[in-house]
């Protein structure tokens, strides 16, 4: 069974520009989450898909970043404009149930803003 | 506010048993999990705990005190490949997870 996969793996951008990074859930698992671990810093929440509804994004940051799940499957995170705050790892995680299972994390992508 | 605490950094010897510990302070919970870390890896789960006590699960065993906001993982017969970090999060009552500042585990032969 394939594992939850992201692309890119590492993106370099400058501040202002946009970026868009695509996640690919385990097939069948309807919960999909958006993390970011900023250097040295914790790993945070960002939101969380049920199926291709946003059940909580109370962790996005601010409304330069735009997740979309159409249809339910992959999940994109938008970064429109960059900023040089915005530097770190983006994970996303998917879970079969809500809640109380097991949240299977892709390998991340790694941002970096100029 | 929100708080999760572990140590840093922790070393350990190959063949010995190591504890990481885990305080946590947080306004809601749900149970409490364990995450391995490899450098540039993702997070893999190890444990999740909601009742109090200890969970075994071959050499790694975790234990959960809700009253005294506590959890420790026990790593047993210590391997090189179990240099990692190892991340504490509690699930808190809105379904979001709290993440730690994770403890680099060295095992040194």
């Amino acid at each position: 069974e394939a594992g939850v996969t992201q692309f890119p793996s590492h993106s370099v951008i400058e501040k202002g520009q946009t970026v868009t990074l695509r996640c690919d859930p385990i097939s069948g698992h309807d919960n999909l989450y958006w993390y970011r671990r900023v250097m040295g810093k914790e790993i945070k929440f960002l939101l969380h898909f049920v199926k291709e509804s946003k059940q909580d994004e109370s962790g996005m940051p601010n409304n330069r970043f735009l997740a979309e799940r159409t249809g339910g499957t992959y999940s994109t995170l938008k970064v429109q404009p960059a900023e040089l705050e915005d530097s770190g790892v983006y994970f996303c995680a998917s879970s079969q149930r809500q809640v109380f299972d097991e949240q299977y994390f892709g390998p991340g992508t790694r941002l970096t803003v100029t | 506010g929100q708080n999760i605490d572990q140590p840093t950094e922790m070393t350990a010897t190959e063949g010995a048993i190591v504890q990481i510990n885990c305080t946590y302070q947080t306004s809601g919970f749900n149970g409490l999990f364990w995450y391995q870390q490899h450098a540039g890896e993702a997070p893999t789960f190890l444990s999740y705990n909601v009742l109090d006590g200890l969970e075994e699960k071959g050499r790694f065993s975790s234990f959960l005190s809700r009253s005294k906001g506590y959890s420790y993982l026990l790593l047993k017969e210590l391997q090189m490949k179990d240099s990692a970090s190892y991340l504490c999060a509690v699930l808190h009552s809105n379904y979001q997870l709290i993440w730690g500042a994770g403890t680099k585990l060295i095992i040194k032969p």
